[in-house]
């Protein structure tokens, strides 16, 4: 147990509708990254959060948008969905910049049909 | 640009020796990380790397040359359990992660 949560831990969803995605770090971490796993793409780097401020963008749409909260918890916003959103949504967390490792949580598999 | 290149698969023995590569061309680099991944689970931390030569950590082992931009995993006395992907993962600057699309090991009887 990495003791980073994530829910749910599938969705199944419809194109054109929206998801939250949500997460919460290890106790103590204030580094968040999200990430989306396709099957042909590998791990793609999305958003990082630290301590509530965005620090870094990766390849993320327009359509998706992410916050990290006061307690900390974050929330990957899906919307417009489009079939080819349908991939594993991951979520790490580390506790600062440095370079401890990540640690990730169980993901989140989103099927859009 | 930023590029990360490792073989997509391979096929070991149990109780072999393997050497996963990686090959990296990226700016700002601040140090590379090695996953391992099982079939539909979350990614956990093996090794990191940031200066030059061999870190050893028990039956792994990863090595980096920043000048050739080149890292190795070695993976000794391979186990049935040791088959998964083996992400590659290069930090640029403080916040950004660069993931290889992962190579999958196949250890066989």
């Amino acid at each position: 147990d990495s003791g980073v949560t994530q829910t749910p831990k599938h969705l199944i969803t419809a194109t054109g509708q929206r998801v939250t995605l949500r997460c919460s770090p290890r106790s103590g971490d204030l580094s968040v990254y999200w990430y989306q796993q396709s099957l042909d793409q590998g791990l793609q780097f999305l958003i990082h959060y630290y301590n509530g401020e965005e620090r870094a963008k990766g390849n993320i749409l327009e359509r998706f948008s992410a916050q990290q909260f006061p307690d900390l918890h974050s929330e990957l916003n899906l919307s417009s969905l489009e079939l080819g959103d349908s991939a594993l949504y991951f979520c790490a967390s580390s506790p600062d910049g440095s370079n401890q490792p990540q640690h990730f949580g169980d993901g989140t598999r989103l099927s859009i049909l | 640009g930023q590029n990360i290149d490792q073989p997509t698969e391979m096929t070991a023995t149990e109780g072999a020796i393997v050497q996963i590569n990686c090959t990296y061309q990226t700016s700002g680099f601040n140090g590379l990380f090695w996953y391992q991944q099982h079939a539909g689970e979350a990614p956990t931390f093996l090794s990191y790397n940031v200066l030059d030569g061999l870190e050893e950590k028990g039956r792994f082992s990863s090595f980096l040359s920043r000048s050739k931009g080149y890292s190795y995993l070695l993976l000794k006395e391979l186990q049935m359990k040791d088959s998964a992907s083996y992400l590659c993962a290069v930090k640029e600057g403080t916040y950004k992660y660069i993931f290889g699309t992962g190579t999958r090991l196949k250890v066989l009887a």
